[in-house]
């Protein structure tokens, strides 16, 4: 039972390249969320899928897309990364009020 | 929109110790939880202890509790006896009780720098 992975756990991009930032569950959850973290301040909430097939927008949605087409997965992509886009980047599921955290991904854009 | 505040950015005691960290929140719900996370330097995110707000018995969990105010909006985090591993970056935040077929999003506070020193 691994929770909550996260591939990759580092990542260096230049300005303009797209990536890829993968999200698995092993714990059959309905609700996957992906969170960025900035230095002082806490996690934000990007976008979260309430099960699969279905995504919506949450606070600091601008510059990334999510799909859910596996239960047990969710992708975020940068389709241009900009160096506002530098982070740590988190990804949880949940079933109810408890939420289950990956390692995180160091995400720097140059 | 609910906000919350951690107003302590960095905080340092002796090992053994009792240390409070603060957290304020805003609200116009009555149903909601609050949870305190730990951020050690491996950067996982680990819940240390969850209150729900209709329950006035404020939440344990061996050497945590939490002093929740619900009228005040305040919920502090109280370590006791506390440890080198302790030391870490501590997060309150907030999450309505929505529907149960709804996502609970969490709303994080800024974050509390922790140091237990030996």
């Amino acid at each position: 039972n691994a929770g909550v992975t996260q591939t990759p756990k580092f990542r260096v991009l230049k300005t303009g390249q797209s990536m890829t930032l993968l999200c698995a569950q092993d714990m059959n959850h309905e609700y996957m969320y992906w969170y960025r973290q900035d230095p002082g301040m806490g996690l934000r909430l990007i976008h979260y899928s309430v099960g699969e097939g279905t995504t919506a927008k949450g606070e600091v949605p601008d510059g990334y897309n999510v799909s859910r087409l596996k239960k047990q997965n969710f992708l975020l992509g940068l389709e241009s990364a900009a160096p506002s886009q530098t982070s740590v980047y988190f990804c949880a599921s949940s079933e109810r009020y408890e939420q289950y955290f990956g390692p995180g991904t160091r995400l720097t854009v140059t | 929109a609910q906000t919350v505040t951690q107003s302590q950015p960095e905080m340092s005691v002796q090992e053994a110790e009792t240390v409070t960290l603060s957290c304020t929140y805003d609200t116009s719900e009555n149903n909601y939880y609050l949870f305190w996370y730990k951020q050690p330097p491996s950067r996982q995110m680990i819940l240390v202890i969850r209150q729900e707000a209709y329950k006035q018995q404020n939440a344990t969990e061996n050497r945590f509790s939490v002093n929740f105010q619900k009228a005040a909006k305040s919920f502090s985090l109280k370590i006791s006896d506390s440890q080198l591993g302790d030391t870490a970056m501590y997060f309150c935040a907030f999450m309505n009780r929505g529907p149960i077929q709804g996502a609970q999003k969490l709303v994080f506070g800024q974050g509390t720098r922790l140091t237990i020193n030996p």
